[in-house]
């Protein structure tokens, strides 16, 4: 079975723009999370999807935005982009609603803001 | 509110035994998750305590203590491969709150 995926590994962007980030669930897995990792504040939850609805929200600024689709896959976007936006987003997917303790991440995408 | 407390680096030789602390404090506790960070890469679940004990896999084993709101990794005959960060989890509200992880160097 194929792990997540996330696609792009690696973006750069300016301060100003925004950014879509993709991921890709485990097949059959419906819950999809997503976090920021930084070296200051570590792992920090973003939100969770689960067919197609946001169930949790962390404590993040509303220009942290995302969705899910029908098929499980799910983005997330990050509008009018800041220095302290570049970090390491995970995303993460589990077969049970509401962030279960064993959770599959994919290898992040890698975003510097310059 | 919830906080997590690991330390940030532990330094141990091959062949050896390490533990690496985490005390919590949540309103709410639904059990204690440990996750393996190689540099660079995914996080990877390794285990999960719902109930006070020991719980063994392979050269891993984890344990809890809800009265202590304490719980630990301890990792047996420490190889090379080791080398990276550990993360201890909690669940609250239906998000996965992590700690800020700790180093592990494993020295030859």
């Amino acid at each position: 079975k194929a792990g997540v995926t996330q696609t792009p590994r690696y973006l750069i962007k300016t301060r100003g723009q925004q950014v879509t980030l993709s991921c890709s669930p485990i097949s059959g897995h419906r819950s999809v999370s997503w976090y920021q990792q930084t070296p200051g504040q570590g792992l920090q939850f973003l939100f969770e999807y689960f067919s197609e609805t946001q169930r949790n929200k962390g404590n993040f600024p509303g220009r942290f935005s995302g969705r899910q689709f029908s098929n499980s896959r799910s983005e997330m976007n990050v509008s009018t982009l800041e220095l302290g936006d570049s970090a390491l987003y995970l995303c993460a997917s589990s077969s049970v609603a509401g962030a279960a303790w064993e959770q599959f991440f994919g290898p992040g995408t890698r975003l510097t803001v310059l | 509110g919830q906080s997590l407390e690991q330390p940030s680096e532990v330094t141990a030789v091959e062949g050896a035994i390490v533990q690496i602390n985490c005390t919590y404090q949540t309103s709410g506790f639904y059990g204690l998750s440990w996750y393996q960070q190689h540099d660079g890469g995914a996080p990877t679940f390794l285990s999960y305590n719902g109930l006070d004990g020991l719980e063994e896999t392979g050269r891993f084993s984890s344990f809890l203590s809800r009265s202590d709101s304490y719980g630990y990794l301890l990792l047996q005959e420490l190889q090379m491969k080791d080398s990276a960060s550990y993360f201890c989890a909690v669940l609250q509200g239906g998000k996965l709150i992590f700690g800020q992880g700790t180093e592990l160097s494993v020295k030859p």
